[in-house]
């Protein structure tokens, strides 16, 4: 069975502090991506890692950065977070290629609260 | 510019049928995913059409017209478990996804 863990459900953190989302996969795919999801605007791309130690950035990389050491890891740092940040965020994986491999694959999500 | 639209709401009954519109205009287009997404829960595939036509899955149908940079997801038989945020996707390649805000679908008895 598929599988992608965050580390986190539920995260409670105050403005300032460094923040670490973790995702784990193990399905040795290619490709992770970290997502925020606001009400209204659905899931915007905040970075992707199509290998070790390989990463661009998304659509929202603001504020955020990210490091992918091995390749079933990829995690999401936010330097010094603020409430602005409040959301929930999501990773994904998938294998490279085309078509209907581009199936992306989520964790259940880490809902993560700035105060 | 990249865009994906698709309603923010629809209502309807048990044992029904509803159609999700989905239209797109992105620069790259190599197909396009429909996933389902319980509350509080992570985004499950549900399609994935990249020629034009109907693509059918059980209950669940999913149609695309590149020409019209337009899709729909057809739920027939509605059950209350259908009840649930239902998303577009646009893949430009390279395994990435483009989505839209998702539609979210409410089952009345």
């Amino acid at each position: 069975d598929v599988k992608v863990t965050q580390s986190s459900r539920y995260l409670v953190k105050r403005t300032g502090e460094k923040v670490f989302l973790e995702c784990v996969q193990d399905m040795d795919h290619e490709n992770m991506f970290w997502y925020r999801q606001d009400p209204g605007l659905g899931l915007r791309l905040i970075y992707f890692s199509y290998d070790v130690k390989m990463k661009e950035k998304g659509d929202i990389p603001e504020g955020y950065s990210v490091s992918r050491e091995k390749k079933e890891r990829f995690s999401l740092i936010l330097e010094s977070a603020s409430t602005n940040q409040t959301s929930m965020y999501l990773c994904a994986s998938n294998l490279s290629g085309e078509g209907s491999y581009n199936e992306q694959f989520f964790g259940p999500g880490t809902r993560l609260t700035v105060l | 510019g990249q865009n994906i639209d698709q309603p923010t709401e629809m209502t309807a009954t048990e044992g029904a049928i509803v159609q999700i519109n989905c239209t797109y205009q992105t620069s790259g287009f190599n197909g396009l995913f429909w996933y389902q997404q319980h509350a509080g829960e992570a985004p499950t595939f549900l399609s994935y059409n990249v020629l034009d036509g109907l693509e059918e899955k059980g209950r669940f149908s999913s149609f695309l017209s590149r020409s019209k940079g337009y899709s729909y997801l057809l739920l027939k038989e509605l059950q209350m478990k259908d009840s649930a945020s239902y998303l577009c996707a646009v893949t430009p390649g390279w395994g990435k996804l483009q989505f839209g805000a998702g539609t979210q679908v409410v089952v009345t008895p």
